[in-house]
């Protein structure tokens, strides 16, 4: 399996809504990442789990919270966003510095 | 000026045609990855290079450690692949990446 999924694909929230991306891997990798994408523009690195363990952190405003319950899962919970907030959420993993598996993305829109 | 910068920008080219896109970057680096994204999103790893060449069928990467740059190439390109593609570089080890702007790719009938 070499795959990361995502979900949801969609997801169009208010500005007072809490909801969370979820983003799952099953490739054994130990490093699971989540970026952000606006159009016609790269990914933007948001957080990096390595081991579980938030090892970085690219000064992200603290309504988007990462999550890594267990080696497999990562999420993302979201509260209280910005319509500039809109834009693809990009989930990956890899095994430490070794290549990146990207999942398909969650496609958010925040009104 | 940004640590990755890649040529063109934006590249339109006939089926069949051979393909090269550049990407120059500014530091020292442990690896270079060459990226692919199609409209909709999804990211594929095309390759991960630290020195030499690497082909995976018709895409060819070539890196030039001492010069900082790399090149991907596309032989008998195909409407297909048509797409973004993307460098990107890790240093030291680390597993943060620094992109550059994409290269948007078209290739016509």
């Amino acid at each position: 399996d070499t795959e990361v999924t995502q979900t949801p694909k969609h997801l169009v929230m208010g500005m007072t809504n809490k909801k969370s991306l979820k983003c799952e891997q099953h490739m054994g990798h130990r490093a699971m990442y989540w970026y952000k994408q606006k159009a016609k523009k790269p990914p933007e690195l948001m957080f990096v789990y390595s081991y579980e363990k938030l090892s970085i952190n690219e000064s992200v405003p603290s309504r988007f919270s990462p999550e890594c319950p267990n080696s497999s899962l990562l999420n993302l919970h979201l509260h209280a966003l910005q319509p500039e907030d809109s834009a693809l959420y990009l989930c990956a993993s890899s095994k430490d510095t070794d290549t990146q598996y990207f999942g398909p993305g969650t496609r958010l829109t925040v009104l | 000026k940004n640590e990755v910068e890649q040529s063109p920008q934006n590249l339109t080219a006939q089926e069949g045609e051979f393909i090269t896109i550049n990407c120059s970057y500014s530091v020292g680096i442990s690896a270079l990855h060459w990226l692919q994204q199609h409209p909709g999103g999804g990211i594929v790893s095309l390759f991960m290079l630290s020195s030499g060449k690497k082909k995976h069928g018709r895409l060819i990467a070539t890196i030039n450690i001492q010069e900082k740059h790399s090149s991907l190439h596309i032989t008998a390109s195909h409407p297909r692949d048509s797409a973004v593609y993307i460098c990107a570089v890790s240093r030291g080890g680390a597993q943060k990446l620094v992109f550059g702007q994409g290269t948007r790719l078209t290739i016509n009938p």
